[in-house]
């Protein structure tokens, strides 16, 4: 069974930048067909994915969010982290670690999720 | 990016009742077709991979269908414990992976 976990701060101003950090267990951090997800979701809202980092080190994120992304992959720790930058009000969002596996890719386990408010 | 459009939007049915529920993408997806499960305060949980293969642990009453550009979940028997939101989601574009926006299935 793989568990994630999420952590960060749970507040964060305008226009600062939004750090955090999920810690994997069980499973094989670094096996083949793993995407490891960042996804968030607004009160009221559908889930919404902000980017992967392939077990290779390729990453892809959201073109609506892109050019504030950055995940980062640390496999001594079997950790995997977000940057998102110039954070706004928009962005205060439950914060979901994810992992994606398989053929089809389907996100088969979810950390809890943090809350993230952005506020001044 | 690919845009999936799910229906209705909201249902209200008894328990014991079989529900549908629709997704369709913007472009052919292939089986490339997700379904998951979210309870109020709670991560969403996955359902149904490849269009319509069931996950490990969940009922069989769950049930996916679908190809290309139009799928269906199909849950049979309604349990009070299954009242809950649907989402789909794609896989097919790994560069933009994207949601359906939710089917909220409520008690009648």
């Amino acid at each position: 069974q793989v568990h994630l976990q999420e952590s960060g701060p749970g507040l964060v101003k305008p226009s600062q930048t939004l750090s955090l950090t999920c810690t994997v267990s069980g499973g094989s951090f670094s096996s083949g067909d793993v995407y490891w997800t960042w996804i968030r979701q607004s009160p009221g809202k559908a889930p919404e994915w902000i980017g992967y980092i392939y077990y290779s080190g390729a990453t892809y994120s959201n073109p609506s969010l892109r050019s504030r992304v950055t995940i980062s992959v640390d496999p001594s720790k079997s950790q995997f982290s977000l940057s998102l930058s110039s954070v706004t009000v928009a962005d205060t969002a439950v914060y979901y670690c994810v992992r994606a596996h398989g053929t089809y890719v389907p996100f088969d386990f979810w950390g809890q999720g943090i809350l993230v408010t952005v506020s001044s | 990016d690919i845009q999936m459009t799910q229906s209705p939007s909201s249902l209200s049915a008894s328990v014991g009742d079989r529900v549908s529920i629709t997704c369709r993408s913007s472009e052919s997806i292939s089986s490339y077709l997700n379904w998951y499960q979210q309870k109020p305060g709670g991560a969403p949980k996955l359902l149904i991979y490849g269009a319509s293969n069931l996950q490990d642990g969940v009922p069989s009453r769950f049930s996916g269908s679908g190809y290309g550009t139009e799928f269906t979940l199909n849950i049979n028997d309604l349990q009070p414990e299954d009242f809950a939101t649907y989402y789909c989601h794609q896989s097919f574009s790994s560069i933009a992976w994207t949601f359906g926006q939710g089917t909220r299935v409520e008690i009648k």
